[in-house]
């Protein structure tokens, strides 16, 4: 168990629908990270926040957008979803932002039909 | 355009031989590099790192190699073990900006160890 925990386990939505991804980090971890593992792909970054700012942006597509709240907490926002978004969606926390392992959390797997 | 890559997308070894794991990088900018084991349905494992000041790195069973000039790097477990068997994605970082590391991941290669 990483620490790392992320709701919902499995969604299963249709194209155009909106979602919302959560993800708590470790205790005591500032930054949080997003991952998109597609079918046969590594996993591609999507985006970072440090303490509440956003850090680091990836290939992150204007329909998703992402925040971390005051208790670090994370939420990852898909909106207008196409069938092309099905995937696993990871979350990582560490405990700074340069050089610090990353602890992933047991994915959330989206299936849009 | 993949900057990391995974050109084994599995292996086999047998219970107690070596397993080596490559990755191969075209971005001449990361400077530190980790391997993370995954096992289905959890989310990679965190296993080893290596800077790019050095050559080796070692923990346990556990040995990554880094060849800078060919912007290759491989991954050594000796002796292999049935609970080895995953995925195990490379990785790779920038770090010596200071800012973010964000982490660019290769495709993976799935690991089966045999009796």
């Amino acid at each position: 168990d990483s620490g790392v925990t992320q709701t919902p386990k499995h969604l299963i939505t249709a194209t155009g629908q909106r979602v919302t991804l959560r993800c708590s980090p470790r205790s005591g971890d500032l930054s949080v990270y997003w991952y998109q593992q597609s079918l046969d792909q590594g996993l591609q970054f999507l985006i970072q926040y440090y303490n509440g700012e956003e850090r680091a942006k990836g290939n992150i597509l204007e329909r998703f957008s992402a925040q971390q709240f005051p208790d670090l907490h994370s939420e990852l926002n898909l909106s207008s979803l196409e069938l092309g978004d099905s995937a696993l969606y990871f979350c990582a926390s560490s405990v700074g932002t340069v050089k610090e392992t990353q602890y992933f959390g047991p994915g959330t797997r989206l299936l849009v039909l | 355009d993949q900057q990391v890559k995974q050109n084994s997308p599995s292996l086999s070894v047998q219970e107690g031989r070596i397993s080596i794991l490559n990755c191969d990088y075209t971005n001449s900018m990361f400077d530190y590099f980790l391997w993370y084991k995954k096992y289905p349905a959890e989310g990679p494992t965190f296993l080893i790192s290596i800077s790019s000041i050095k050559d080796k790195n070692e923990d346990g069973r556990f040995t990554v190699f880094l060849n800078k000039s060919a912007k290759h790097l491989s991954l050594h477990i000796v002796p292999s073990q049935p609970g080895d068997s995953a995925v195990y994605f490379c990785a790779a970082s920038v770090i010596n900006t200071g800012t973010a590391s964000k982490l660019t991941f290769g495709t993976g290669t799935r690991l089966q160890v045999t009796l």
